[in-house]
């Protein structure tokens, strides 16, 4: 079981919107540490693409956004595009375990 | 450009231990940062196996701490990871990446970039 728990997967049409959760708590999330977010796209290794909660690296492109309330994160997608469909990963540390990451969402675009 | 290829055996028998290299290109190991092992096993999600950082200091998972080392050589610019005590449950792709090493930023503890993983195999 994940210290970090995402829903196993979630769909939209192209050009909607989605949301991926991440629910952690007091000893992680819920202390006021970052949250990051990853892309794993079929096959290849996970790419960075939310850093410190709500920002973008360079070149990820602006449909992509995070947030956080409480003990949680999500990563919302507007826009859906096919290149999308990627599995996707929170990151946090905990305070007794150190870095931590999500079990995962497998993003289908349909 | 920041490069990092990770290297070692494909296969490795239960009770022994793995050896894996992470060569880096494109940025000088010492000038910087923390430089982590991450594993996913096949199907499943992302495990850090820990860290180590300029300072030489190591951060390891706790429940992985008893079977890890993880070490530097400066003068090939590498960093190594050893896990002894080998199990089938740890089968997975095993990922070297830079770890951003500053707290108090917002880049810390992201991991980027990442090498292209290499699969490991615990079997008899």
């Amino acid at each position: 079981q994940s210290v970090l728990t995402q829903s196993p997967s979630v769909s939209g049409a192209p050009g909607q919107r989605v949301t991926i959760s991440c629910t952690g708590s007091s000893s992680n999330i819920g202390a006021g540490y970052d949250v990051h977010w990853y892309q794993q796209l079929p096959g290849t290794a996970p790419k960075l693409l939310i850093y410190g909660t709500y920002n973008r690296p360079s070149g990820v492109p602006d449909r992509f956004s995070g947030s956080k309330s409480g003990t949680s994160a999500s990563l919302a997608i507007t826009g859906l595009q096919a290149e999308d469909e990627a599995d996707y990963y929170c990151q946090s540390y905990d305070s007794s375990l150190g870095w931590v990451f999500g079990g995962g969402t497998k993003l289908t675009v349909l | 450009q920041v490069q990092l290829q990770e290297s070692g055996p494909g296969l490795v028998k239960p009770s022994e231990t793995l050896s894996l290299n992470c060569a880096v290109s494109g940025y000088s190991i010492s000038s910087g940062y923390c430089w982590g092992w991450i594993r996913q096993p096949p199907g499943k999600g992302l495990e850090w196996i820990g860290s180590i950082c300029q300072s030489g200091r190591t951060y390891y998972y706790p429940s992985l701490k008893s079977r890890v080392t993880i070490s530097v050589d400066t003068s090939k610019n590498q960093f190594s990871l050893k896990l002894g005590s080998l199990t089938a449950a740890d089968t997975a792709v095993y990922y070297c990446a830079r770890q951003a090493s500053q707290a108090g930023t917002t880049e810390w503890g992201t991991f980027d970039p990442w090498g292209q993983g290499t699969l490991v195999t615990v079997s008899s």
